[in-house]
C-alpha cells in the first residue's frame, strides 16, 4: 500500500522568504505527482504535475521537483507572501489505476 | 466553463438516516472519485467510477455506495449514517482513460457533514 508522508506538517515564515515542503512515498511505481493547494473550506487546486518521467515543473514562483527512485518530491516557493497562506497537499497516481494517494498535508503560514 | 459542483455544501443529519451526496460535472469526464477528508488522515477514497454503470470500492467503502447511470453525476450514498461519517466529502473527476501521465484531477468544493 503506497504510504505519502508530508514534513513539515506546520510551517510559519516571514513575508519574502525561500521555502521547501517535502513529500516523501513508499512505493517508486508511481504514475505521475500532483502538488495541490487547498484553502481553508475550499476544494483543491492543482499547482504543478510532475509525470513519472520528469525530474521536475515550474509554474511562476513554484517549483517541484521528483526523485522517483528515492521516492521524494519537493515543492519550493520563492520569495513567499500572505498569499500563499494555505494547505498544500502531495499526492501520487500509482502505475495502476486512477484514483490519488494523499499526504496530510503542509499548514503554511506567511505573515507580513 | 466546465466545472465540478456538488451539493449541499453543509449537511447535518441524525445517526441512522439515509443521506445522499451530490456531484455533478460538466467535464464529461469518464473518472469520478469521491474522497473523505478528515483531521490527522488526509483525503482517503471511498468510490470511484470509471464510466456508466461501473462502479468500483475505495480504501474506506464500508457504509457507502454509489451508482452511475449518467456521465455527469455520481452521487454518494450513506446508507444509515453513523458520527463516524462526519467528514469533509470531495469529488473529483479526471478526463483520461489510457497512457496519458498529464492527467489531472479537478475538484468539488467538498460537502462539509455532520452526524449527529
Amino acid at each position: 500500500k503506497q504510504e505519502v508522508t508530508q514534513i513539515p506538517a506546520a510551517l510559519s515564515v516571514p513575508e519574502g522568504e525561500n521555502l521547501v515542503l517535502n513529500c516523501s512515498f513508499t512505493d517508486s511505481a508511481i504514475y505521475n505527482l500532483q502538488w495541490f493547494r487547498q484553502d481553508p473550506g475550499k476544494g483543491l487546486t492543482s499547482l504543478l504535475l510532475i509525470q513519472s518521467s520528469q525530474r521536475e515543473q515550474t509554474s511562476g514562483r513554484l517549483n517541484a521537483s521528483l526523485d522517483k527512485s528515492s521516492g521524494r518530491s519537493t515543492l519550493y516557493i520563492a520569495a513567499s507572501q500572505p498569499g500563499d497562506s494555505a494547505t498544500y497537499l502531495c499526492a501520487v497516481r500509482p502505475d495502476s489505476g486512477y484514483a490519488l494517494n494523499f499526504g496530510k498535508g503542509t499548514s503554511l503560514l506567511v505573515t507580513p | 466553463d466546465a466545472e465540478i459542483t456538488q451539493s449541499p455544501r453543509h449537511k447535518i443529519t441524525e445517526t441512522g438516516r439515509q443521506v445522499t451526496l451530490a456531484c455533478h460535472q460538466t467535464w464529461n469526464h469518464n473518472n469520478m472519485f469521491w474522497y473523505r477528508q478528515d483531521l490527522g488522515h488526509g483525503l482517503r477514497l471511498i468510490h470511484y467510477s470509471y464510466g456508466v454503470q461501473d462502479t468500483n470500492k475505495g480504501e474506506v467503502s464500508d457504509g457507502y455506495s454509489v451508482s452511475r447511470s449518467n456521465t455527469e453525476d455520481l452521487p454518494l450514498t450513506l446508507e444509515s449514517a453513523a458520527s463516524s461519517q462526519t467528514s469533509v466529502y470531495f469529488c473529483a473527476s479526471s478526463e483520461v482513460q489510457g497512457w496519458d501521465p498529464t492527467d489531472t484531477q479537478y475538484f468539488g468544493p467538498g460537502t462539509r457533514l455532520t452526524v449527529l
